[in-house]
């Protein structure tokens, strides 16, 4: 009954490759997040989707697309990956206005 | 710009001892106001919230946060600490109809014996 999941947990790859985290809420939500979490802990957006459209677009490398195939999901494609791109991505969703509810994170670590 | 403050990195608190964590914010206008808890390896939990009301606002596992306008605060509070209340805290602040929320750096809490 996980209200809001990430998958993986844990991501080591290489720099250069390109990966993709998954996000899913059954939380009947309409607004889905994406957050970075950088090593000194500190929380940014990234990405706000609403009813499956873009809404909000942080100063974010395009190397970084997500994709929401639905309102339950909210998936984040990296493309070239480099080592700054370690961090922990949380993926997060709310009804329009309302609170924010989190996912576990992933863990991604660049080599 | 709009802005959340936590101006204690670390908080060092004896185990029984009361709690308060402090956080500031700067916004155009009254914000809505959070506290979420992140332990070790896990996501955010959220423990409370402010939209409007009564401007002292109890949540989950005994803890509770005053708003007071004039000093554009949010402090959190907790009368008698326990050992698994170790963990970091996150003040977040988002503007009404907001699509997101800035969050503060944190407060890292540690329960001493």
């Amino acid at each position: 009954d996980t209200a809001v999941s990430q998958t993986p947990k844990y991501l080591v790859t290489q720099m250069g490759n390109d990966k993709s985290i998954k996000c899913e809420q059954n939380l009947g939500h309409d607004t889905m997040y994406w957050y970075k979490q950088d090593s000194k802990k500190f929380l940014k957006i990234m990405f706000s989707y609403n009813n499956k459209e873009l809404i909000i677009n942080e100063t974010v490398p395009n190397r970084f697309s997500p994709k929401s195939p639905d309102k339950a999901h909210l998936n984040l494609h990296i493309n070239s990956l480099e080592l700054g791109d370690s961090a922990v991505y949380f993926c997060a969703s709310s009804s329009s206005g309302d609170t924010q509810y989190f996912g576990p994170g992933t863990r991604l670590t660049v080599l | 710009a709009q802005s959340v403050t936590q101006p204690d990195i670390h908080i060092t608190v004896s185990e029984g001892a009361s709690l308060e964590l402090r956080c500031n914010y700067s916004y155009g206008a009254t914000p809505y106001l959070f506290w979420y808890v992140q332990s070790p390896g896990q996501g955010l939990q959220l423990l409370l919230k402010y939209f409007s009301g009564d401007t002292l606002v109890q949540g989950i596992k005994g803890f509770e946060a005053e708003f007071k306008r004039s000093q554009s605060s949010f402090n959190l509070r907790k009368p008698s600490v326990h050992w698994s209340d170790a963990a970091e805290y996150f003040c977040a602040a988002g503007s009404p109809g907001y699509s997101t929320l800035t969050f503060g750096k944190g407060t890292m809490l540690l329960v001493s014996p």
